[in-house]
Order: C-alpha cells, then sequence, then structure tokens
C-alpha cells in the first residue's frame, strides 16, 4: 500500500540549532509533495509544496525542503529555529491515480517539535 | 473573506447518538474532505467528495456518513456504529493539487 513515513514522532531543540524532518513515500511516479504545519490550536495550513522544478523548495518562516526522487524523500528543513516554531509538522503525497489513490493527499503521522527557549 | 469554517469548535455527545458536523466553503472549490486526526496517527480520510451529489469513501468510512447537495456544504454524520468516535475532524476543500483546511471539530462522545 502507498505510505508517507515520517521518521520522527518528537523532536526537542532548542532555540538556534538546525532542524531536519525526514519524510518518505513508497510511490513510484510522478508526485506532489506537500509540508503542512499545525500550531497550537490553530488551523493546519501549508508551509511549502513541490509540484515540478528545482527540488529545493522555499516555503514560509524560513522553512525549506528538498525532493530527492532517488531517495523518495521530502526531507524539511530549518537553519536556526525559534520558540514560535513549536508545532506538529505533517508531511503529504499526491500521487495522482497513482495505486488507486485518486488524486487524493496521503499524510504522514506527523512530528512535532517543541522549541525550548 | 474566503474560507473554510467548521461548526461547532467543540462537541459533546452521548455514546449511541449519532452527530452531525458541519462543514462550508466559500472557496467554489469542486472537491471537499472529511478527515479524523488522532494523536499519533496524523490524517485519516474518512470520506471525499470530487463533485455535487457524488462522493466516496475513504480508508475509515465505517460508522459515517455524508452528503453533498450543494457545493459549498459538506456535512460528516458520525453514526452509533462508529465505535471509536472521539477524535479531532477536519474539513479541507482542494483546488488543483493542494488542500485548504478548516479549523477543525473536536467530538468528545460521553
Amino acid at each position: 500500500a502507498q505510505s508517507v513515513s515520517q521518521h520522527n514522532h518528537h523532536v526537542i531543540l532548542s532555540e538556534a540549532a538546525s532542524l531536519e524532518l525526514g519524510c518518505n513515500y513508497s510511490y513510484g511516479g510522478t508526485v506532489n509533495l506537500f509540508w503542512y504545519v499545525q500550531y497550537p490550536g490553530q488551523h493546519l495550513q501549508l508551509l511549502l509544496k513541490y509540484f515540478s522544478g528545482d527540488p529545493l523548495v522555499k516555503g514560509i518562516k524560513g522553512f525549506e525542503a528538498e525532493f530527492i526522487k532517488s531517495k523518495f524523500s521530502f526531507n524539511l528543513r530549518k537553519p536556526s529555529v525559534q520558540w514560535s516554531d513549536t508545532a506538529e509538522y505533517f508531511c503529504a503525497v499526491n500521487a495522482g491515480n497513482y495505486g488507486g489513490s485518486q488524486g487524493n493527499l496521503i499524510f504522514g503521522k506527523g512530528t512535532k517539535l517543541s522549541v525550548k527557549p | 473573506d474566503g474560507g473554510i469554517t467548521q461548526s461547532p469548535k467543540y462537541l459533546f455527545r452521548k455514546e449511541g447518538q449519532n452527530v452531525t458536523l458541519s462543514c462550508e466553503q466559500n472557496l467554489n472549490h469542486d472537491a471537499m474532505y472529511w478527515y479524523r486526526q488522532d494523536p499519533g496517527q496524523g490524517l485519516r480520510l474518512i470520506y471525499y467528495s470530487q463533485i455535487v451529489n457524488d462522493f466516496q469513501k475513504g480508508d475509515i468510512a465505517e460508522g459515517y456518513s455524508v452528503s453533498r447537495e450543494k457545493k459549498e456544504s459538506f456535512p460528516l454524520t458520525v453514526t452509533s456504529a462508529q465505535k471509536n468516535p472521539t477524535a479531532f475532524y477536519l474539513c479541507a476543500s482542494k483546488e488543483g493539487s493542494e488542500q485548504f483546511f478548516g479549523p477543525g471539530t473536536r467530538l468528545t462522545v460521553l
């Protein structure tokens, strides 16, 4: 079955530390890739997305992600985290009609990030 | 101001009662979705609708029902057949490949 894996359930960092959250997916064809963020008590909102072109994509609030097709990965990075980045982060993949997914988003289980001031 | 609204924000029901969660969007999107979010489980798809008067089961449709009589509205009914209904429910609509989410409804069944 198609799946999206996020390797870390909970990451704890101090302010100014660098962040990398892993995301791997199991689809073999063309994919659209997303990172969503859910701040405490707020909507799920889009952080960044990759459809095609430059595999290094920039998002809001200094986040970026790199699509590595050969590794089926789309890891999220930020050079220096802030306390306000404390949130839950979800990787999601749209694989079109591959494997019966009918263009729906498949989400990873999420990674909670806690940033200590 | 365009967006997706879900009401109510918190909902409490007694075991054995059906309950309907509201989702409205004014983004003029054709496709709408219902997800369930549980701690450590991510978002799991309950039902989706690509167009008015049509909807499809997602991965965890058992114990749920939906309707799509209007483009703007996609209500979800949690029936008494749902074994573990206490959860956070998210509604979304889609433009192209990108989904936009509502604020969610937290349902607690007592």
